[in-house]
């Protein structure tokens, strides 16, 4: 069985500092992974996926994210944050031929001037 | 622009109503979900569908059923509602497969009062 584990519930930052959010997944064979975003009383917008290849992912707004197998983390990251990147960040796993996705419990960014 | 539209924002029910949630996609897609999300429990399956008149159950149908008569609807119903079932509810919906990821609506929140 898939699992996903966001080791941090909240990660505050100040505007223009660099932002690390952990992803931690648990699959015995390969994996897709997502990284999704919620902005308040909205619904989840995707903002970047790895399905194979190259291990460093770059999505919207300036995030990219870095697979790495041998510790089973695709941890979600961006060299300077805005006080608009405030919002909750989904990881999500799936396997290649499933139908649906697993998701972390999220991880909630508060960007503060 | 594609999307998938939740007919209700807010709905606020009284304990032992019938209550239907209903979401619509524009984009042809086969597969449609429902979770519901929690506070610090992140997103959780309730059902899914990957056919007209198809369903499959998630990890917490208990207390729901869901309905899928057109490809394009994908309707969930709470029986009896109950204040545990108070909660944000989101429907998504994807092509066959889980490599382009979801598309999600913008949530209903639904208080059992």
């Amino acid at each position: 069985a898939q699992s996903v584990t966001q080791l941090d519930s909240q990660v505050p930052v100040f505007e223009e500092a660099p932002v690390e959010l952990r992803c931690n997944y648990s699959s015995s064979v390969s994996v897709y992974l997502f990284w999704y975003v919620q902005y308040p009383n909205q619904g989840l917008q995707l903002l970047l996926k790895y399905l194979s290849g190259s291990t460093l992912v770059k999505g919207i707004n300036g995030f990219e994210a870095e697979f790495n197998k041998s510790q089973t983390s695709f941890h979600l990251r961006k060299p300077s944050v805005h006080i608009s990147d405030t919002a909750e960040y989904f990881c999500a796993v799936t396997e290649p031929g499933y139908s649906t996705l697993t998701f972390g419990k999220g991880t909630m960014l508060l960007v503060s001037p | 622009d594609v999307k998938v539209t939740q007919s209700s924002r807010y709905l606020v029910k009284r304990t032992g109503e019938k209550v239907f949630l209903e979401c619509v996609q524009d984009m042809d897609h086969e597969n449609m979900f429902w979770y519901r999300q929690d506070p610090g429990l992140g997103l959780r399956l309730i059902y899914f569908s990957y056919d007209v008149k198809m369903k499959e159950k998630g990890d917490i149908p208990e207390g729901y059923s869901v309905s899928r008569e057109k490809k394009e609807r994908f309707s969930l119903i709470l029986e009896s509602a109950s204040t545990n079932q108070t909660s944000m509810y989101l429907c998504a919906s994807s092509l066959p497969g889980t490599a382009l990821g979801y598309t999600f609506g913008s949530g209903t929140r639904l208080t059992v009062v």
